[in-house]
């Protein structure tokens, strides 16, 4: 069954805390991607990255991190550095090629922070 | 700065009457447009892009590259579109694309 898998599903975190989301995918897509979901504020970047032991911010990178160490997996890092860590976070995958363009959603995680 | 913009939060219309969602667009070059859609216990998926020049479901959108908008349409709705759509702009290349805040829209019976 292929697609991209977000574990967990649900998350609880004391403030302080650093936890991390895990994101696979068995597309073989070369790009992934971390977004945060907010009520009202649409999807924003986090990170992505287009290769393997490559990766960028995207608009709001600040208290999180990434690692890109195998094609298939893209785990984010929530640091207690994130101000305000309570979100649906959401990963996708796709290949890289002009006229493509489409995105591939995971289930998300929602972090909540006590 | 890239932005993209959907005016309405929610859109409640009766089925069978016509949809339009709006989207205006800032994006520096020339940004390939999508539209997303998000129904109940779904996973967001690509619902139509602009390059294509399809039809899904019955929605078509429009580019107006003076205006910068891409609209989305439908001339009849159904029940069973009701979810939430998110307007995107971006590139293929990078894969990166600025997702507007969405719009819920809802088909009464």
């Amino acid at each position: 069954d292929g697609g991209i898998t977000q574990s967990p599903k649900y998350l609880f975190r004391k403030e302080g805390q650093n936890v991390t989301l895990s994101c696979e995918q068995n597309l073989n897509h070369d790009a992934m991607y971390w977004y945060r979901q907010d009520p009202g504020q649409g999807l924003r970047l986090i990170y992505y990255s287009q290769i393997v032991n490559d990766f960028q911010k995207g608009d709001i990178a600040e208290g999180y991190s990434v690692s890109r160490e195998k094609k298939e997996s893209f785990p984010l890092t929530v640091t207690s550095a994130q101000k305000n860590p309570t979100a649906f976070y959401l990963c996708a995958s796709s290949i890289l090629q002009v006229g493509t363009g489409e995105l591939f959603f995971g289930e998300g995680s929602r972090l909540t922070v006590l | 700065a890239q932005r993209v913009t959907q005016p309405e939060k929610l859109l409640s219309v009766f089925k069978g009457a016509p949809v339009e969602l709006k989207c205006n667009y800032s994006y520096s070059g020339s940004p390939e447009l999508f539209w997303y859609v998000q129904y109940s216990r779904q996973r967001l998926q690509l619902l139509l892009r602009h390059i294509s020049r399809e039809s899904i479901k019955g929605f078509t959108a429009d580019l107006n590259k003076g205006e910068t908008s891409f609209h989305l349409k439908k001339p009849f709705a159904q029940e069973e579109d009701s979810a939430m759509y998110y307007c995107a702009p971006g590139s293929s290349n990078t894969g990166k694309l600025i997702f507007g805040q969405g719009t819920t829209l809802q088909v009464k019976p």
